[in-house]
């Protein structure tokens, strides 16, 4: 099946600090990506969703300017969470679509699990 | 809207066990609908789908049939193993601006007990 990789798995940062998050579609090209949140024992929040090319469609309630989402090739999306505090420590999934081959599936990363100090 | 509500857990099961989890849906057209499987440490992986109405999708012994008349696509496994321990994500895709995104239930965590 078609692979997503997810960078880094894990990182720990202080409070105040940037953290990127990469989402690579290994083996095909994904005009969108999506990013999600999810808590601990709880379903996954989407968060975003990356557009190869134009701005990010963000779901109500998520600060454009807090997860700056950049996707600028067709097999790269980035997350950036700016200016990070305790509350944003979560673990972070990204999936992508692989559009016209798409037969319903989405393909998703291993997660990134940000531990904000 | 949409949405997906599965069976809370946790569940805890003997091996060789049945199981059922159970997820229902609230969908505005015709959703195709989702299993997802989360291992430890790892992302979501496809378990199962189907597309339409009354079709069953299954894989490694998992079987869900997509019941409109019930807005229901239950997981089921006739004998669980070990290997089985996870959390089960029911979701539902739907398409907005252009794309397809996905609508996921709260999870149901199962536990295998050798």
């Amino acid at each position: 099946g078609a692979v997503v990789s997810q960078h880094p798995s894990r990182v720990i940062c202080k409070s105040g600090t940037s953290v990127k998050i990469e989402c690579r579609s290994l083996d095909f090209q994904a005009t969108t990506m999506f990013w999600y949140r999810q808590f601990p024992k709880q379903s996954l929040m989407l968060m975003a969703t990356s557009n190869e090319g134009s701005k990010a469609t963000y779901e109500q309630g998520v600060e454009k300017d807090k997860f700056l989402i950049n996707h600028a090739s067709l097999t790269l999306s980035t997350l950036t969470v700016t200016s990070a505090h305790p509350e944003d420590s979560s673990f972070y999934i990204c999936s992508a679509d692989p559009g016209a081959a798409n037969t319903g599936e989405l393909f998703f990363g291993e997660g990134s699990r940000l531990t904000v100090l | 809207g949409n949405s997906v509500t599965q069976m809370e857990g946790p569940v805890t099961l003997s091996e060789e066990a049945f199981l059922t989890i159970n997820c229902t849906y609230t969908a505005t057209g015709y959703p195709s609908l989702f299993w997802y499987v989360q291992y430890p440490g790892e992302g979501l992986q496809l378990l199962l789908k189907a597309t339409k109405a009354d079709d069953k999708g299954s894989n490694k012994g998992f079987e869900a049939t997509y019941r409109k008349e019930t807005t229901s696509f239950h997981l089921e496994k006739g004998s669980v193993q070990v290997s089985d321990s996870a959390v089960y994500f029911c979701a539902l895709s739907v398409v907005g601006q252009g794309a397809q995104k996905l609508v996921f239930g709260q999870g149901t965590r199962l536990t295998i007990n050798p």
